[in-house]
């Protein structure tokens, strides 16, 4: 059974900072894995999804990583900003279970100006 | 290109009562997802179908919950009678399909519901 950990589950920074979030995954038969943004009372919006068969996918000041066979991905958000401040969740599909989509908790994240 | 669109945003009932929720996605998309979402927690797959049929309900409460997508189209999500642990955001999700290139996920804004 896919399990999606996501680490820290929140985490406060100043503005302009580098930050990385991670997401880890136990089964590594997956299609490709999604990184969104929801804002409080939003629903979510789409990031960066990244292929089973990528290594890497960026938009903007996002970089997103991805390592199959280690069960890990990890969000890159360069110079921070305020308007940053939401919460990130990871979800894989999965390969064995028709596509399912599958959450971590996410990381709430507070960019402090 | 329109969005999932999602019905109504906010719902307040009493418990034992019933609520319905409608989920309208992305033209062409034959896949479709309703989550559950409770404060602080990550979605939760309720149901998953493709064009008409159930790839998945494994974790929807069938005593209490049901769902439907007729014609493949739009979806119904409905709780009867519903309970104080009901009350979570309600979302929809659309996607082309279920295999590796179509995989993309887009969701609706949601529908809070509270149980009191």
């Amino acid at each position: 059974k896919q399990e999606v950990t996501q680490i820290p589950a929140a985490l406060s920074v100043p503005e302009g900072e580098n930050l990385v979030l991670n997401c880890s995954f136990t089964d590594s038969a997956i299609y490709n894995l999604q990184w969104f943004r929801q804002d409080p009372g939003k629903g979510l919006t789409s990031l960066l999804l990244i292929q089973s068969s990528q290594r890497e996918q960026t938009s903007g000041r996002l970089n997103a990583s991805l390592d199959k066979s280690s069960g890990r991905s990890t969000l890159y958000i360069a110079a921070s900003q305020p308007g940053d401040s939401a919460t990130y969740l990871c979800a894989v599909h999965n390969y064995n279970q028709g596509g399912k989509l599958i959450f971590g908790q996410g990381t709430e994240l507070s960019v402090k100006p | 290109e329109a969005g999932v669109a999602q019905s109504p945003r906010y719902k307040i009932i009493e418990k034992r009562q019933s609520v319905a929720f409608w989920c309208n996605p992305i033209s062409g998309h034959a896949t479709l997802y309703w989550y559950q979402q409770i404060l602080g927690q990550g979605p939760k797959l309720l149901i998953q179908f493709q064009n008409n049929g159930v790839v998945d309900d494994s974790q929807l409460p069938k005593d209490r919950f049901s769902a439907e997508r007729l014609k493949g189209v739009d979806s119904t999500l409905k709780i009867q009678p519903a309970k104080l642990e009901d009350s979570a955001v309600y979302l929809c999700a659309s996607s082309l399909g279920i295999d590796r290139v179509n995989t993309e996920a887009f969701f609706g804004q949601g529908t809070r519901l509270t149980v009191v």
